[in-house]
């Protein structure tokens, strides 16, 4: 199965700051890389698909970048709602897998 | 509007098997490309990808649990249903479906359910 494995597992940030989650693929799947955003007690929400897509009714703040096995997810001017838990997905294969999720915390 | 709902038993004893639905409106198995997805999610722990079904009744399984997972469904009636042998405590965890299309991303969600495993 293809690991996924996200950095930092933890990241502290304040509103207004620009931060960058780092998410890299155990091999090349090409930009087969999903983002899901997480609230406590609610279900994962799609942000971004095929590594750069911005899902509709996602604020333009979020971005996705890279290809291959390296890539990132940047929000720009963090807002009170952005505070959650962030996991990449490979799609590349049928065998689905995760990151172990990035826990965005307000500093 | 699409909507995903799991449904079953908030309590499984070791050893059973768990059985859980999923009714889902907006969408149809009759699409070519339209499938369903079961994830897990342990408490506190990162999301865990079980099993899906396509349109075409092809089904896939995760590696490490395909031995017990049974995954079907019942295009009328627009449902899901994942089964799980042999549960056990490791195995508590809230239960999501999900829709994919071609399998490319998880884009609509169920609430959850959630499942504890306990004598």
């Amino acid at each position: 199965d293809i690991q996924m494995t996200q950095s930092p597992s933890s990241l502290s940030a304040s509103v207004g700051d620009r931060v960058t989650i780092t998410c890299r693929a155990s091999q090349n799947i090409g930009n087969s890389l999903n983002w899901y955003q997480q609230t406590p007690g609610k279900a994962p929400n799609l942000l971004i698909s095929a590594a750069s897509s911005l899902q509709s009714g996602v604020p333009s703040r979020f971005s996705g970048s890279g290809s291959g096995t390296d890539f990132t997810l940047t929000i720009t001017s963090l807002q009170p709602a952005d505070f959650a838990t962030y996991y990449c997905q490979q799609s590349f294969t049928t065998l689905y897998t995760f990151g172990q999720g990035t826990k965005l915390e307000i500093k | 509007q699409v909507t995903l709902r799991e449904s079953g038993p908030a309590l499984v004893r070791p050893t059973q098997t768990l059985t859980l639905t999923c009714n889902f409106s907006g969408f149809s198995f009759n699409t070519d490309g339209m499938c369903v997805a079961w994830i897990r999610q342990a408490p506190g722990k990162a999301l865990e990808w079980l099993a899906l079904i396509d349109w075409d009744n092809g089904k896939y399984y995760s590696t490490s649990l395909k031995t017990r997972l049974t995954i079907s469904k019942d295009t009328p009636k627009n449902q899901v249903v994942l089964t799980m042998t042999d549960m056990d405590p490791v195995d508590t965890a809230t239960y999501y479906c999900a829709r994919t299309y071609w399998g490319k991303s998880f884009d609509i969600w169920g609430q959850g359910t959630v499942v504890t495993v306990s004598s």
